[in-house]
């Protein structure tokens, strides 16, 4: 069956230290695979995309990498800081269903000062 | 970047009763909204594909007739709960896809939150 997961333990670490979140999925060939952020009672704001011929895609302090061989993207958040604390959701875009998102259950993520 | 708004933001209601939520696409013209429903400590489920003047596409075990999709105009869906019970009650999100080349970014908007009594 297809499934995709996510660390569903919330995730604690130290501010200025790189938190490593990870999405496996399984049965799914996905031309894209997103990443999203969550704050409590909010709707999810698109943080990186990356393609699945893309082995790696970064935006300021966020770096995304994609393994289709895996079936395993990583979303690290280098110097991390109080201000990322939220809860940050992996979905896959698959060929050929319209564009439609498929979202894991998401990790919670809290950056103590 | 792209701005998607809901309406409202909060609504509690009595069963039986029918609510409309509205989601519109303020800057940018959308031919594809999708609506989830987000229970607590749980992802997004996907509910339905909205396509301007067409019928909504369902997911499987989403009741059709009891969530009602419009998409009337390329800025406009809305879902309406008809006959709402306590177990409908829920946080519900609309998202936008534009299409830049060949991206598929989605853009969100900020949620309603339904109780229904």
């Amino acid at each position: 069956s297809q499934k995709i997961e996510q660390n569903s333990e919330a995730l604690n670490i130290q501010e200025g230290k790189t938190a490593t979140l990870t999405c496996n999925y399984t049965n799914y060939s996905p031309a894209y695979l997103q990443w999203y952020r969550q704050d409590p009672g909010r709707g999810p704001v698109f943080l990186l995309l990356i393609r699945e011929n893309e082995k790696e895609k970064r935006k300021e302090r966020l770096k995304v990498t994609f393994d289709t061989t895996l079936k395993q993207s990583l979303f690290h958040i280098t110097a991390s800081q109080p201000a990322d604390s939220a809860t940050y959701l992996c979905a896959l875009d698959p060929y050929n269903q319209g564009g439609k998102l498929i979202f894991g259950q998401g990790t919670e993520l809290s950056v103590k000062p | 970047g792209a701005v998607v708004s809901q309406h409202p933001s909060w609504v509690i209601c009595k069963s039986g009763t029918s609510v409309k939520i509205e989601c519109r696409s303020l800057d940018f013209q959308a031919t594809t909204m999708f609506w989830y429903r987000q229970f607590p400590k749980q992802s997004l489920m996907l509910m339905a594909t909205s396509n301007e003047g067409s019928k909504a596409t369902y997911e499987q075990g989403v009741e059709k007739d009891k969530f009602l999709i419009n998409h009337a105009s390329l800025t406009l869906s809305t879902l309406t709960v008809t006959s709402a019970h306590p177990e409908d009650s829920s946080f519900y999100i609309c998202s936008a896809r534009e299409l830049a080349g060949d991206h598929n970014e989605q853009f969100f908007g900020p949620g309603t939150r339904l109780t229904v009594l």
